[in-house]
């Protein structure tokens, strides 16, 4: 029983690039969700999704795209990256009521340059 | 809107003190409340929770936090801090209409000396 995974675990891009961060989650939790974390700010939701097919926005959600095509993964995309993306991404999912209690991953680590 | 405020940006205690974080929170009714704690390079961890019932919750690690509705506050304590206590601790809340969304305060660093 892995939990939540996240791949990578550390990336550098370049102003413009894309990429894809990929979450998995093996206890079949409906819920799962997608966080930046950045110095001084605790953790801010970008997007989540409360079930397969469905996603919704978050607090920040300019600049990223999600899908959840499978329940087990929740997929967070950068179409063009900025350096203001740069933070650490945590994915956690969640099985909802009645305790709402998130399982999160060990986080990705995105820089960009 | 809903809020969630850490007041202590950064705390130092010795090993063996007591340690007292704490959380305020802005929410008309009784949120689902929660403490997790982040160690270097690592994800977070669910240290304890409060939904209902009892006020005064027993978490892993030997935390304990209370609730206070008077005082909108949900404060994390442990009796004597171990090294391994060093981390960044924060409190959360959901509201029950929210699709589990957590709301995030901004952390307290704790810092243990020998």
């Amino acid at each position: 029983n892995a939990g939540v995974t996240q791949t990578p675990k550390f990336r550098v891009l370049k102003t413009g690039q894309s990429m894809t961060l990929l979450c998995a989650q093996d206890m079949n939790h409906e819920y799962m969700y997608w966080y930046r974390q950045d110095p001084g700010m605790g953790l801010r939701l970008i997007h989540y999704s409360v079930g397969e097919g469905t996603t919704a926005k978050g607090e920040v959600p300019d600049g990223y795209n999600v899908s959840r095509l499978k329940k087990q993964n929740f997929l967070l995309g950068l179409e063009s990256a900025a350096p203001s993306q740069t933070s650490v991404y945590f994915c956690a999912s969640s099985s909802g009521t009645p305790s709402y209690e998130q399982y999160f991953g060990p986080g990705t680590r995105l820089t960009v340059t | 809107a809903q809020s969630v405020t850490q007041p202590d940006i950064h705390i130092t205690v010795s090993e063996g003190a007591s340690l007292e974080l704490r959380c305020n929170y802005s929410y008309g009714a009784t949120p689902y409340l929660f403490w997790y704690v982040q160690s270097p390079g690592q994800g977070l961890q669910l240290l304890l929770k409060y939904f209902s019932g009892d006020t005064l919750v027993q978490g892993i690690k030997g935390f304990e936090a209370e609730f206070k509705r008077s005082q909108s506050s949900f404060n994390l304590r442990k009796p004597s801090v171990h090294w391994s206590d060093a981390a960044e601790y924060f409190c959360a809340v959901v509201r029950g209409d929210s699709w589990g969304k957590l709301q995030f305060g901004a952390g307290t660093q704790v810092v243990v000396t020998p």
